[in-house]
């Protein structure tokens, strides 16, 4: 079975500032990790996704987000942020084709300070 | 494209009524639907899954005769809440893989409150 933690259940960022929102995971087999981005009241918006190949990937709206197989790790980027990005942002993972069933995690609401 | 609607975005209904919640792939097959729940301020939790032409997969806990899923067609699939009381009270999101996807991305859908008077 796999698990995904967001370390951080809330994280209020001064706009136009740089943004990182922690994930990481555990499972015992190679697994495809999301990020999501869900504004008020709305369902799950794909913001980027990393299936194999580059640890880098970016995504829409300027985000990004590195896979670090070592550390088990897949946090979420942005360098400059804006108002518009305040949302909730899910982790999650899957063991990928032909097991398509998403864990995800708690959660990280972003709230950017104007 | 990877569109997912989801019929009714909200609805209000009394103690021990029905409700049927639609959702649909709108310019894609999905032979797979996912359906998950999920509470104010908390993750989503899948419900069960979907599969076109079928009987869904549910995960262990969620009652398959109060949550009926029916997946008809490679473009809908539907889930009644039966005599829905206000513990059902929830928000509801369907996701859909693309059939023609690989790598089994899920596409969301913007999801259905439902309140239970």
């Amino acid at each position: 079975a796999q698990s995904v933690t967001q370390l951080d259940s809330q994280v209020p960022v001064f706009e136009e500032a740089p943004v990182e929102l922690r994930c990481n995971y555990s499972s015992s087999v190679s697994v495809y990790l999301f990020w999501y981005v869900q504004y008020p009241n709305q369902g799950l918006q794909l913001l980027l996704k990393y299936l194999s190949g580059s640890t880098l990937v970016k995504g829409i709206n300027g985000f990004e987000a590195e896979f670090n197989k070592s550390q088990t790790s897949f946090h979420l980027r942005k360098p400059s942020v804006h108002i518009s990005d305040t949302a909730e942002y899910f982790c999650a993972v899957s063991r990928g084709f032909g097991n398509e069933k998403l864990t995800f995690g708690t959660g990280t609401r972003l709230t950017i300070i104007p | 494209g990877a569109v997912v609607s989801q019929h009714p975005s909200w609805v209000i209904c009394k103690s021990g009524t029905s409700v049927k919640i639609e959702c649909r792939s709108l310019d894609f097959q999905a032979t797979t639907m996912f359906w998950y729940r999920q509470f104010p301020k908390q993750s989503l939790m899948l419900m069960a899954t979907s599969n076109e032409g079928s009987k869904a997969t549910y995960e262990q806990g969620v009652e398959k005769d109060k949550f009926l899923i029916n997946h008809a067609s490679l473009t809908l699939s539907t889930l009644t809440v039966t005599s829905a009381h206000p513990e059902d009270s929830s928000f509801y999101i369907c996701s859909a893989r693309d059939r023609s996807d690989n790598w089994g991305t899920q596409y969301f859908g913007p999801g259905t409150r439902l309140l239970v008077l």
